[in-house]
């Protein structure tokens, strides 16, 4: 069955304290590896996407990476405003159709 | 331009009794897609719809529907409630089919059932 997972369920950090979020999947036939952000009280908001083992993308303090197995979101010297629900997404082919199959998502907390 | 709009925000119900949630997607996106999601299982995708078709289906029971009209709109049904279907419904939209690096989400509508 394919699944994702996320960890750690929930993160705090100081302002300017760098981390990583893991996202974990297994899954057949893996077509991309979503990542998105959630504020309380709205729906996620795409941030990126990665399609192949050893890529990376970067936004501002965010970097996303990925392995076989694995995706990592680094924070760099977090602010507050990247308070929020980290969510990733494997995009899989299945029953004749792409589904994103999601992860329960990572709530980060960053203190000034 | 004005984003999916999902409306109610907030809905309380109780068991045995039915919902309609509605959807209004981005002018010009042509594909709505339902998520449900909860606080231990996350999002899990529901249905998508593009041209009033229903294109793709999840793992959920006949309880759940959906239809999409001429303009786009999206309503999703649930019938006979269930404790467990409290959740935040999600919906999304593209503007074709499938696009998931394009996918726009509303805020979602907060179902509880008592």
């Amino acid at each position: 069955e394919d699944q994702v997972t996320q960890s750690p369920e929930a993160l705090r950090l100081q302002e300017g304290e760098s981390s990583s979020l893991n996202c974990s999947y297994t899954v057949s036939g893996l077509r991309g590896l979503f990542w998105y952000r959630q504020d309380p009280g709205k729906g996620p908001e795409f941030l990126f996407t990665l399609y192949s083992a050893g890529e990376e993308k970067e936004k501002e303090r965010l970097k996303a990476t990925l392995t076989k197995k694995e995706s990592f979101l680094h924070i760099t010297a977090p602010k507050p405003e990247d308070s929020a629900t980290y969510l990733c997404a494997a995009l899989v082919f299945s029953g004749g159709y792409n589904k994103l199959i999601f992860g329960a998502g990572t709530r980060l907390a960053v203190h000034p | 331009k004005a984003g999916v709009t999902q409306t109610p925000r907030y809905l309380i119900k109780t068991r045995g009794q039915q919902v309609t949630l509605s959807c209004s997607p981005i002018s010009g996106h042509r594909s709505v897609s339902w998520y449900q999601q909860t606080p231990g299982q996350g999002l899990q995708f529901l249905f998508e719809y593009f041209s009033e078709t229903q294109r793709n289906k999840g793992n959920f029971p006949g309880r759940f529907s959906g239809r999409q009209f001429s303009n786009s709109r999206s309503e999703m049904n649930v019938s006979t409630l269930e404790l467990g279907d409290s959740a935040l419904y999600l919906c999304a939209s593209s503007a074709l089919t499938g696009d998931n690096e394009k996918l726009f989400f509303g805020s979602g509508t907060q179902l509880s059932v008592l």
